[in-house]
């Protein structure tokens, strides 16, 4: 089952922030973020572990709410370069050990 | 180092017809996965391997098989191919660590008339 992302898409100025959220009906172990170009694969942004330390990349940064079964990730003074979709991957705490992807949320920066 | 590597990049199929995409990565990494992307679906897990000689059926995995005979190479076979398969398909492996990013080729854009 595929977890849920929201919004589906924002657009934002230069400078502003956003947040992006995921939610699953199942326990976790592990949320992964990933960020998508036009055309291009989808690149790893970071892992937070269950019982692991909120993460950062540069001015993004992601928590993990383990009793919620939730995870939000930070876009903090958006730069043009983070335009992109937004995937968070998610790992369960028992049975299949592959990663399910949400549907993704759109972020256009706009100078 | 090529990491990921999936061939072909484009592909127009009939109805009908059969196919294999290739996937093949040199980290010898244990976990590869297939995935197919569509507008608004984001990435459906199609099927995935935890080592070479084990696969399991992902979210979508009806119309497709897989095998694993070499830790390197994930190939994914389209039997009978439709319409509904019309869609950019991703391979994607990962050490065998929970806590490892997973790697994604560059895809394969399939089109089925």
């Amino acid at each position: 089952q595929q977890p849920v992302q929201s919004p589906q898409a924002v657009i934002l100025r230069e400078g502003e922030d956003a947040v992006i959220n995921c939610s699953s009906s199942k326990a976790l172990y592990s949320v992964h973020w990933y960020r998508q170009k036009h055309g291009e694969a989808p690149v790893f942004l970071m892992i937070l572990l269950k019982g692991g330390e909120q993460k950062g990349h540069d001015k993004i940064s992601a928590s993990f709410n383990e009793k919620k079964q939730q995870s939000s990730l930070y876009l903090t003074a958006s730069q043009l370069s983070y335009s992109g979709t937004y995937f968070c991957g998610a790992r369960g705490d028992t049975g299949r050990r592959a990663l399910t992807f949400g549907s993704g949320t759109r972020l256009q920066v706009q100078p | 180092n090529a990491g990921v590597t999936q061939t072909p990049k484009f592909q127009v199929l009939k109805t009908g017809q059969s196919m294999t995409l290739q996937c093949a990565q040199d980290m010898n990494h244990e976990y590869m996965s297939w995935y197919r992307q569509d507008p608004g679906m984001g990435l459906r897990l199609i099927h995935y391997s935890v080592g070479a000689g084990i696969t399991d059926q992902g979210e979508v995995p009806n119309g497709y098989n897989v095998s694993r005979s070499t830790t390197e190479d994930f190939p994914l076979r389209l039997l009978s191919a439709a319409p509904s398969q019309t869609s950019v398909y991703f391979c994607a492996s990962r050490m065998g660590q929970l806590n490892t990013e997973a790697f994604f080729g560059q895809g394969t854009r399939l089109t089925v008339v």
